[in-house]
């Protein structure tokens, strides 16, 4: 069992959608992040948030908007995604964005788009 | 673009053969870090060397980092069939580039 829980672990949408993948740490983790992995490839950073702030946004279509409530909870919002947006999205937390301590991943959540 | 990496792409060996995959990065580094992956499953950390460490064991793994040739080799001793996954490298940057950035991954196969 890992210590970071997303959920749905599977979701199939259609273009038109709005969904939602969550993620959640109760390990005190003050840094949390979201990757993109398709298949056979390693992940991609998309979001780093730093003590609840958005820090890093590699350059993602606004078709994706992450959100963070509270220190222990990263949701990522999905709206009109493309075919090719269908990938395993994972979910990580470390302690905090500036120290050597390793990220920890959630199982991901593996999202196709019809 | 990526900065890690590892080759061989796949390797396929017996259980209780060592396995070594080799991780080459261009930036300088403030620590490496080995992930394994699961097929389906998430990443698990394995093993963090810092820029200023040679070498590293835990269990029946070793990491050693060569920082003047931008390389690291990660040794799986007395392989299980449990092993099999995929294995990745990624490097942090130093000073305020606090990103992960990760190797193309190595998919090892240990056979029974």
């Amino acid at each position: 069992d890992t210590e970071v829980t997303q959920t749905p672990k599977h979701l199939v949408m259609g273009m038109t959608n709005k969904k939602s993948l969550k993620c959640e740490q109760h390990m005190g983790h003050r840094a949390m992040y979201w990757y993109k992995q398709k298949a056979k490839k390693p992940p991609e950073l998309m979001f780093v948030y730093s003590y609840e702030k958005l820090s890093i946004n590699e350059s993602v279509p606004s078709r994706f908007s992450p959100e963070c409530p509270n220190s222990s909870l990263l949701n990522l919002h999905l709206h009109a995604l493309q075919p090719e947006d269908s990938a395993l999205y994972l979910c990580a937390s470390s302690q905090d964005p500036g120290s050597s301590q390793p990220q920890h991943f959630g199982d991901g959540t593996r999202l196709s788009i019809l | 673009s990526q900065q890690g990496e590892e080759d061989p792409q796949a390797l396929s060996i017996q259980e209780g053969e060592n396995a070594t995959m080799n991780c080459s990065y261009k930036t300088s580094i403030n620590n490496l870090q080995w992930y394994r992956q699961n097929s389906g499953r998430g990443l698990v950390h394995l093993i963090l060397i810092r820029s200023n460490e040679r070498e590293k064991h835990s269990g029946r793994l070793r990491v050693t980092l060569d920082t003047s040739k931008k390389s690291s080799s990660l040794l799986i001793t007395a392989s299980r069939a449990a092993d099999t996954a995929s294995y990745f490298c990624a490097t942090r940057g130093g000073g305020s580039n606090y990103k992960l950035t990760f190797g193309k991954g190595t998919l090892l196969t240990v056979n029974p």
